[in-house]
């Protein structure tokens, strides 16, 4: 059976950092496009970053830029997200979806993991 | 960007009506489009990508149609459990985007 499964969410004070785990399993996790899409509280959802199957290509939301980093250890069947100088404006559930080569919709979602970012 | 721009945000429909939501993309998006349908607390759920392919377990109550900048998801007799908000997303284009929901409520 799919799944992925997110950790590492949790409250943090504005201007630190945490890193999102997403512990995959269940498909070739090295062959997939993966994704981090973000939805703060009772709002919409919003992409946040990508990366390709062999972590060679990464981009990012306009709002995250040089902010988060994401990469991936296809060895443990793991995708991360390293977000340094969080604002409240980060404070969302953080969703980690499987998506096909480059431009992609998200066939398969985590449960989340919320990231709370207050002082 | 391309803004995806759904309406209404809101919709209040009975058990057995057909419901149509539209999404409108501010750039031609061919039918690089995805809809989705989040219950409270949970993950979205992909329901039809490419426009009008239905995802895999997927009622065929569900269907989707359109073509460049108009998209619309219909429901073709709403059960209990189709009450939640529904998402378009087009990934046409970088940085891929959302439209801003549609809650379908109970009348």
């Amino acid at each position: 059976e799919l799944q992925l499964v997110e950790s590492g969410g949790g409250l943090v004070q504005p201007g630190g950092s945490l890193r999102l785990s997403c512990s995959a399993s269940g498909f070739t996790f090295y062959t997939y496009w993966m994704h981090w899409v973000r939805q703060a509280p009772g709002k919409g959802l919003v992409w946040v970053s990508r990366i390709n199957n062999d972590g060679t290509a990464t981009i990012y939301a306009d709002s995250v830029k040089g902010r988060f980093t994401i990469s991936r250890d296809n060895a443990k069947n793991t995708l991360y997200l390293q977000m340094n100088s969080l604002d409240t404006e980060d404070t969302a559930v953080y969703y980690c979806t499987r998506g096909q080569p480059d431009l992609s919709y998200f066939d398969s979602w985590g449960q989340g993991t919320l990231v709370t970012v207050s002082s | 960007d391309t803004q995806m721009t759904q309406s209404p945000s809101t919709l209040s429909a009975s058990v057995g009506d057909r419901v149509t939501i539209t999404c409108r993309a501010s750039h031609n998006s061919y039918n690089y489009l995805a809809w989705y349908q989040q219950k409270p607390g949970k993950s979205p759920k992909p329901l039809i990508y490419r426009a009008s392919n239905l995802e895999s377990g997927v009622p065929s109550r569900f269907s989707g149609s359109g073509y460049g900048t108009e998209f619309t998801l219909t429901i073709s007799s709403l059960q209990p459990e189709d009450f939640a908000t529904y998402y378009c997303q087009q990934y046409n284009s970088n940085p891929l985007t959302f439209g801003g929901g549609t809650k379908v409520e109970i009348k």
